[in-house]
Parts: C-alpha cells; sequence; structure tokens
C-alpha cells in the first residue's frame, strides 16, 4: 500500500525557517518523481515543487523561488521541502505527492501538515 | 502569469450529467499539457481521478471520463451520485512547471 506521510509543521514567525518531510513507503521511491503542494485555510490548491527521481531536476512556482528548495534522500525514501524567509501568505496544508515513474501523473496524496506564518 | 479557469460552481442532480472544463490563459488546452482531476472532499486531501487527459487510475470510478472538449480540458460525470459532491481540480503541465485550476465546487441537489 503506497503511504506518504508529512510531518515538520507548525508555527513559524515572518522571515522564519521551517523544514518539512515527507516518509514514503510502499512503492519504489526512486522510481518516481515527487511533487509539493500547498492549499492556504478555505482556498485552492496550489503546486509548489517538484524534484526528479534522482534529484538532478527541480521545479517551483513563481512565488517560492529563491525561498524554498526540494531535495531528496533515496537511500531514505524521504523528501523535504526547505522553507526559508516564510511569509504570511505561505500559510498553508503541505501535501507531499507521488509523481510519474513515466508520463505527466500525480497520483498519491499525503494527509498532509500545517503550516502557520504568524508573529 | 498563467492563470488556469474552472467554472467555480455547479449544480447536478443526482442520476444527471455534468460537464467540469479547464481552460488556460496561455491557449487553447492540448494533450500536451496532461490534465489530472482530482476531488477533494472536506477535510480530506485530493484524490486523484485522471490523469493525461483521459485516463483513468484502478480506483477512479466509472462514471468520471476525462477528454478534450474544444479548447479545454474536460472531466464529465455521468450518473452523479451524492458522494460526488466536492471539490474538482484540474492540473495541467507547462513544460517543467505544473499549474492548478481555480477548483469547482459542484453540488448535487
Amino acid at each position: 500500500e503506497v503511504q506518504l506521510v508529512e510531518s515538520g509543521g507548525g508555527l513559524v514567525q515572518p522571515g522564519g525557517s521551517l523544514r518539512l518531510s515527507c516518509a514514503a513507503s510502499g512503492f519504489t521511491f526512486s522510481s518516481y518523481w515527487m511533487h509539493w503542494v500547498r492549499q492556504a485555510p478555505g482556498k485552492g490548491l496550489v503546486w509548489v515543487a517538484r524534484i526528479k527521481t534522482d534529484g538532478s531536476s527541480t521545479n517551483y512556482v513563481d512565488s517560492v523561488k529563491g525561498r524554498f528548495t526540494i531535495s531528496r534522500d533515496n537511500r531514505k525514501s524521504m523528501m523535504f521541502l526547505q522553507m526559508n524567509s516564510v511569509r504570511e501568505e505561505d500559510t498553508a496544508v503541505y501535501y507531499c505527492a507521488r509523481g510519474a515513474s513515466s508520463g505527466y501523473v500525480v497520483s498519491y496524496w499525503g494527509q498532509g501538515t500545517l503550516v502557520t506564518v504568524a508573529s | 502569469q498563467t492563470v488556469v479557469t474552472q467554472e467555480p460552481s455547479l449544480t447536478v442532480s443526482p442520476g444527471g450529467t455534468v460537464t467540469l472544463t479547464c481552460a488556460s490563459t496561455t491557449g487553447a488546452v492540448t494533450s500536451s499539457f496532461y490534465a489530472n482531476w482530482f476531488q477533494q472532499k472536506p477535510g480530506q486531501p485530493p484524490r486523484a481521478l485522471i490523469y493525461s487527459t483521459d485516463n483513468k487510475h484502478s480506483w477512479t470510478p466509472a462514471r468520471f471520463s476525462g477528454s478534450l472538449l474544444g479548447d479545454k480540458a474536460a472531466l464529465t460525470l455521468s450518473g452523479v451520485q451524492p458522494e460526488d459532491e466536492a471539490d474538482y481540480y484540474c492540473l495541467l503541465f507547462y513544460g517543467g512547471t505544473w499549474v492548478f485550476g481555480g477548483g469547482t465546487r459542484l453540488t448535487v441537489l
């Protein structure tokens, strides 16, 4: 059974940093692209970033470029999102999602972790 | 800035058919946008329904189908059930990045 479990959310002050983690199981983690998606309270989904199977390629939404860094550890079946210089508008539930091994699909999702940016 | 547009809300009767659409400010949505569709119910993470325009996941009910309709991607629900009441999001690929639509709130009434 595919499982994705996010952790690391919490309350952080504007300008601060936070590191989110996503623990994957039930599939060959190293064979799949992985994504971060966020959802502000009461709002829609926003795609945040993706990382290639071996970590050699990453993409970001413009609003987080230069502040957030996506990474992965295939030995531990983990993905990360390092969030620096956070802003109040980064407040959201952050989901990790499994992408494709080939093709263009976003399939399995975790339950999400809440990040609140406030002073 | 690329914007993906969906109907904010739609209402359908049980047993009826409804089509949700997904448009891009960059122009016509084609198969190269690899449209994905997701269903989200309150308090739950999204659930994938359709990928690469018209492909169903193993868990996707047969009443859901994806297509291209004119210059948009489309999700059609045929024989709508009460449990289909939810928010629906499309996701389009822009050659490296992905962009979600704003979502459609589907009411079954």
